[in-house]
């Protein structure tokens, strides 16, 4: 059974602070590693797809970066702001199998 | 570009009575996933299409849970009889060959209450 672990399992950060998730997944028989946000009551998100090891993506404020041989991804946000509060996800895949996902990180950001 | 439609939004039915889920992917996606988002956990993998035709259905409690998608385009996902434990969001999900570029294109999901 694939594991993919996420931590924090949530977060209160200022407005302004800079944050960071992790992702751990298994390091063998990698094929993607997927990140989505997911706001209260709304459609989860596709923030970043990553494929290859020492990826890094960026999207405004928010990057992720990969290591496929080690099995794990960060997730950076900048200067977090308000509407940044939501829940974020990573799920993986080996081969072109369905996504398996993690419990995510649920973020809180005080204005 | 309509995204990926669910309804209902929300569902409250006491246990032992059926409840249908119902899902329209993106237009043209061949693939669709049914996932359950039980409270504090990730969302699982109940089953997958390809066009008409399960690939994936490991997961899914056959004793309780059926699901069909007829003509490759709509999906419904039946629960009969419901238990308190299924209790949860469903997410309908699609996607295409362009999956490694743009991830999964979501529903905003039915919550179910068994009481």
């Amino acid at each position: 059974i694939l594991n993919v672990e996420q931590s924090p399992q949530s977060l209160h950060v200022q407005e302004g602070d800079s944050t960071n998730f992790t992702c751990s997944f298994p390091s063998s028989n990698f094929y993607a590693l997927h990140w989505y946000r997911w706001e209260t009551a709304k459609s989860p998100e596709a923030l970043f797809v990553m494929t290859l090891n020492g990826d890094e993506k960026k999207k405004g404020r928010i990057s992720a970066t990969l290591n496929t041989k080690e099995g794990y991804s960060y997730l950076y946000i900048k200067g977090s702001q308000p509407e940044d509060s939501a829940t974020y996800l990573c799920a993986f895949s080996s081969g072109n199998t369905p996504l398996v996902f993690g419990k995510g990180t649920r973020l809180s950001v005080i204005a | 570009e309509a995204g990926v439609a669910q309804s209902p939004r929300y569902k409250i039915i006491e246990k032992r009575q059926s409840v249908a889920f119902w899902c329209n992917p993106i237009s043209g996606h061949a693939t669709l996933y049914w996932y359950q988002q039980i409270l504090g956990q990730g969302p699982k993998l109940l089953i997958q299409f390809q066009n008409n035709g399960v690939v994936d259905d490991s997961q899914l409690p056959k004793d309780r849970f059926s699901a069909e998608r007829l003509k490759g385009v709509d999906s419904t996902l039946k629960i009969q009889p419901a238990k308190l434990e299924d209790s949860a969001v469903y997410l309908c999900a699609s996607s295409d060959r362009t999956v490694l570029r743009y991830g999964y294109t979501f529903g905003s999901g039915t919550r179910l209450t068994v009481v």
